[in-house]
């Protein structure tokens, strides 16, 4: 079975520049969860979406993060503008429902310089 | 690879010997308990859970107990081996409704061969 799939593994941009990043869940997988993991720390929440529909964004700074999974399978999260303390890795998880065993992508390294 | 163990505390076992892992919980709420399992350059992986009805969980090579009283997790590994090497997280929730998952800070296991 394939797991989650994100992309690009690595990315160094400047402060202030935008980025994005794509995940592909395990196929059949209604919830998409995107993490963000600083070094040295426990994943923390951005994002949850049921489907297409957004149920959790509690934690997302809005002002410059935005995600999408409008097709409810993939989604990408975006950063516009980047700052340094962006820096982290942003994984990617799915469960086939809330509550069932959540399953992780190897996530995507972002360096803000 | 990137290194998640860069800062977290750090358990030094001996091949062979049994491991303790603990962890401290924050919301006497949380009534469902996961441990992942974090190698390095690679997304956290599920170990075990155990709800709040449950004071111990087997799996194979590891135990988890669970005392709500003072909001304590331990996990416990048998035998530990090189490839138990990796950072190990816990992470609370509260079934029903969206469940959102919190992850602890995490610890660090080092192998000794």
């Amino acid at each position: 079975e394939a797991g989650v799939a994100q992309s690009p593994r690595y990315k160094i941009i400047e402060k202030r520049q935008s980025v994005a990043f794509w995940c592909n869940p395990i196929s059949g997988h209604a919830t998409l969860y995107w993490y963000q993991q600083i070094l040295g720390q426990g994943p923390k929440l951005l994002i949850q979406f049921q489907n297409n529909g957004v149920v959790d964004d509690s934690q997302l700074p809005k002002d410059r993060f935005s995600a999408e999974r409008l097709k409810g399978v993939d989604s990408t999260l975006k950063i516009q503008p980047a700052k340094l303390e962006d820096s982290a890795v942003y994984l990617c998880a799915s469960s086939l429902d809330r509550g069932d065993e959540a399953f992780f992508g190897q996530g995507t390294r972002l360096t803000v310089v | 690879g990137e290194s998640v163990g860069l800062h977290l505390p750090t358990l030094s076992v001996q091949e062979g010997d049994n491991s303790i892992i603990n962890c401290a919980y924050s919301n006497s709420a949380s009534d469902y308990f996961i441990w992942y399992k974090q190698e390095s350059g690679k997304g956290p992986q599920f170990i075990i859970d155990i709800r709040s009805n449950m004071d111990k969980r087997q799996g194979q090579r590891v135990t988890v107990l669970l005392n709500k009283t003072v909001k304590h997790l331990s996990l416990q590994i048998a035998a530990t081996q090189p490839g138990d090497s990796a950072v190990y997280f816990c992470a609370e929730t509260i079934s029903g409704g969206y469940q959102k998952v919190t992850f602890g800070t995490g610890t660090k296991l080092q192998v000794i061969p």
